[in-house]
């Protein structure tokens, strides 16, 4: 079965700063999309930011940008210039992108602080 | 793009009680929708996947005669809390994709309470 690890319960950055978010999975798949999503206090599930594993470069969203390093299994999300609208409840996930279940596997997920 | 809603955002109401929950995809057809779970300060739990006009996929522990789910139209997906405990309340979260490629958007979730 597939695990997705945050080993960051909780990390803070100041405002304008960057700051990165780490997770590792593990999966005996070779394809597979792998997600960064965030949850404000509002509760909604936003995606910030996918990854299919097949594509060896980065993905990029304005701020937002991943390490991604297959043979590591780790798949890390950092922020730059870091907003007070940045603060919430990181998950990382994981899918499996052919045949089977479309379940999202998440991380226990990583609360950012943003101070002013 | 990809808007989903879901209806109601909160309900309070007394054990013994059936609560429906309604999660709509409103700009896009989902033939596949998702339903999680997720208690306090924790992630989200897949409970069941639900097919339009088949039955829903339910994941392994998850009562389906306890959580009743109703996938009517391409655009509709229903899930029913039946005889609801006060170990029933949690948030409960559904997800849409437009197809199988592309990324799960979230409804923004309901809370329930059971007293």
């Amino acid at each position: 079965a597939q695990t997705v690890t945050q080993s960051q319960p909780e990390m803070s950055v100041q405002e304008a700063e960057t700051v990165t978010l780490s997770c590792t999975y593990d999966t005996s798949e070779s394809d597979y999309y792998l997600f960064w999503y965030k949850q404000p206090p509002s509760r909604q599930m936003i995606l910030v930011i996918r990854q299919e594993a097949y594509k060896q470069q980065n993905a990029t969203e304005n701020r937002f940008s991943v390490n991604f390093q297959k043979a590591a299994k780790s798949f890390s999300l950092k922020i730059s210039d870091s907003q007070l609208g940045d603060a919430a409840m990181y998950f990382c996930a994981y899918r499996r992108s052919q045949g089977g279940s479309e379940k999202l596997v998440f991380g226990k997920g990583t609360k950012l602080t943003v101070n002013p | 793009g990809a808007v989903v809603s879901q209806h109601p955002s909160r309900v309070i109401c007394k054990s013994g009680t059936s609560v429906k929950i309604e999660c709509r995809s409103l700009d896009f057809q989902a033939t596949t929708m998702f339903w999680y779970r997720q208690f306090p300060k924790q992630s989200l739990m897949l409970m069941a996947t639900s097919n339009e006009g088949s039955k829903a996929t339910y994941e392994q522990g998850v009562e389906k005669d306890k959580f009743l789910i109703n996938h009517a139209s391409l655009t509709l997906s229903t899930l029913t809390v039946t005889s609801a405990h006060p170990e029933d309340s949690s948030f409960y979260i559904c997800s849409a994709r437009v197809r199988r490629s592309q990324p799960q958007h979230f409804g923004d979730g309901t809370r329930l309470s059971i007293l």
